[in-house]
């Protein structure tokens, strides 16, 4: 079964970078099925989706984050990894991880395109302090 | 980006009852919508994929039903472990959006 948790700091000072790692287990993080994302949802507002990577190296972002942010993806050890540069206050928030099925049809994947997140960690929260 | 609007925010429902929770896409997303229940301190978990495809180990009382910009999320008979918020997620544009939650409470 898929499990997916996610590690990091819980407190990162302001205009610093929030480095947040994901493990995998049961699971391929090799799959051409699926990307890996990440999601967020500060206090009292909606989920927001930030982006997602795959396994060969390419990335897809929120357009409204896109400019801080960074994920990759480790199939080494089986980790992803999100890195948004220069938070705020704003950016306090519980952060999952997911995996993310990639649209495909009649067994072709799309680049770049996905659907639902089909598997999500527990979250952290990750508070923007100084 | 299309915002999804969830309705109503918080729905209390006898145990056996029906809970009927609503989602609205202020553009057409087609069927290419998803819900997604949350309890406090789990891992949110996919119900339903494509309006109305229940995911893997979904129990039967959890259905979904809509097209366009009209959804619903129906739980035919309310059991205890149905306490949670719910989310509706439109993945038809780019970016994908999610709705604010509807917490569902037993009467």
């Amino acid at each position: 079964q898929l499990q997916l948790q996610e590690s990091g700091p819980a407190l990162v000072k302001p205009s610093e970078t929030l480095s947040l790692t994901c493990t995998v287990s049961g699971a391929s993080i090799s799959s051409n099925d699926y990307y890996w994302g990440w999601i967020r949802q500060p206090p009292g507002k909606r989920l927001e989706w930030i982006g997602s990577g795959d396994y060969s190296g390419g990335a897809y972002y929120n357009p409204s984050l896109s400019s801080r942010v960074t994920i990759s993806v480790d199939t080494s050890k089986d980790q992803f990894s999100l890195k948004l540069r220069s938070v705020t206050a704003a950016d306090t928030a519980i952060y999952y991880c997911a995996r993310d099925r990639r649209l495909c049809s009649g067994g072709t994947c799309y680049s770049g395109l996905a659907e639902y997140f089909q598997d999500w960690g527990q979250g952290t929260l990750v508070t923007v302090s100084s | 980006e299309v915002v999804m609007t969830q309705s109503p925010a918080t729905v209390s429902v006898s145990p056996g009852e029906r809970a009927t929770l609503s989602c609205r896409a202020s553009q057409s997303v087609s069927g290419n919508l998803a819900w997604y229940q949350r309890k406090p301190g789990q891992a949110p978990r996919l119900l339903i994929y494509g309006a109305s495809t229940r995911a893997t180990g979904i129990p039967a009382r959890f259905s979904g039903s809509g097209s366009g910009t009209e959804f619903t999320l129906t739980i035919s008979s309310l059991q205890s472990e149905d306490v949670a918020a719910y989310y509706c997620q439109q993945y038809n544009n780019w970016p994908r959006t999610f709705g604010q939650g509807t917490q569902v409470e037993i009467k």
